[in-house]
């Protein structure tokens, strides 16, 4: 069965530092990775995703996550946060869309 | 322009009563999807709905009903609300059989008195 861990419930960072959000899954076959942001009071907005071919994954609002089979992990990163990053990190596995299992989360503070 | 759309935001009601929870996509997607979110932010889906069938139904209890009058609609009827129904209810879509983002709406926070 196919599951998704995030370590870290709760991060703080200070702005301008860099992240890391840790992401480790279990899927019995190659499978398609998502991370997702939740900002206070809205929905899901995709980050970026893996299906194949390169590790290192570029998204949206400056940042990366990189695959490592041998590690089962999918990592996410970003090299200098914004106050405006806080908000809750979802990081999500399946092999389609109908598919998907979701992490427990993690939520980013950002302080001054 | 609203992508994926939910009414209403927030839904306050008693124990026992009956509700629904409206969504709308405009994305021209074949596949929409209810999640729930509890108050530890755990999501967790609940089902889908493809060309009008349903494909997933994720041991929800016979209470919630999903029903879909075409492929741009999924409402979600929940009868006899319980306390434990409190939570943030996620409209999504998406393309069967794809790798395609799921667009999710902004959510609906239903709490049960």
């Amino acid at each position: 069965a196919q599951s998704v861990t995030q370590p870290d419930i709760h991060i703080t960072v200070s702005e301008g530092a860099s992240l890391e959000l840790r992401c480790n899954y279990s899927y019995g076959a190659t499978p398609y990775l998502f991370w997702y942001v939740q900002s206070p009071g809205q929905g899901l907005q995709l980050l970026l995703k893996y299906f194949s071919g390169d590790t290192l994954v570029q998204g949206i609002k400056g940042f990366e996550a990189e695959f490592k089979r041998s590690q089962s992990s999918f990592n996410l990163r970003k090299p200098s946060v914004h106050w405006s990053d806080a908000a809750e990190y979802f990081c999500a596995v399946g092999a389609n869309n109908n598919d998907m299992r979701f992490g427990a989360g993690t939520r980013l503070t950002v302080k001054p | 322009d609203t992508a994926v759309s939910q009414t209403p935001k927030y839904l306050v009601t008693q124990m026992g009563n009956d509700k629904s929870i409206k969504c709308e996509q405009n994305l021209g997607h074949d596949t929409m999807y209810w999640y729930k979110q509890d108050s530890k932010k755990f999501l967790k889906i609940m089902f889908s709905y493809n060309n009008k069938e349903l494909i997933i139904n994720e041991t929800v209890p016979n209470r919630f009903s999903p029903k879909s009058p075409d492929k741009a609609h999924l409402n979600l009827h929940i009868n006899s609300l319980e306390l434990g129904d409190s939570a943030v209810y996620f409209c999504a879509s998406g393309r069967t059989g794809t790798t395609d983002t799921q667009y999710f709406g902004p959510g609906t926070r239903l709490t049960v008195l």
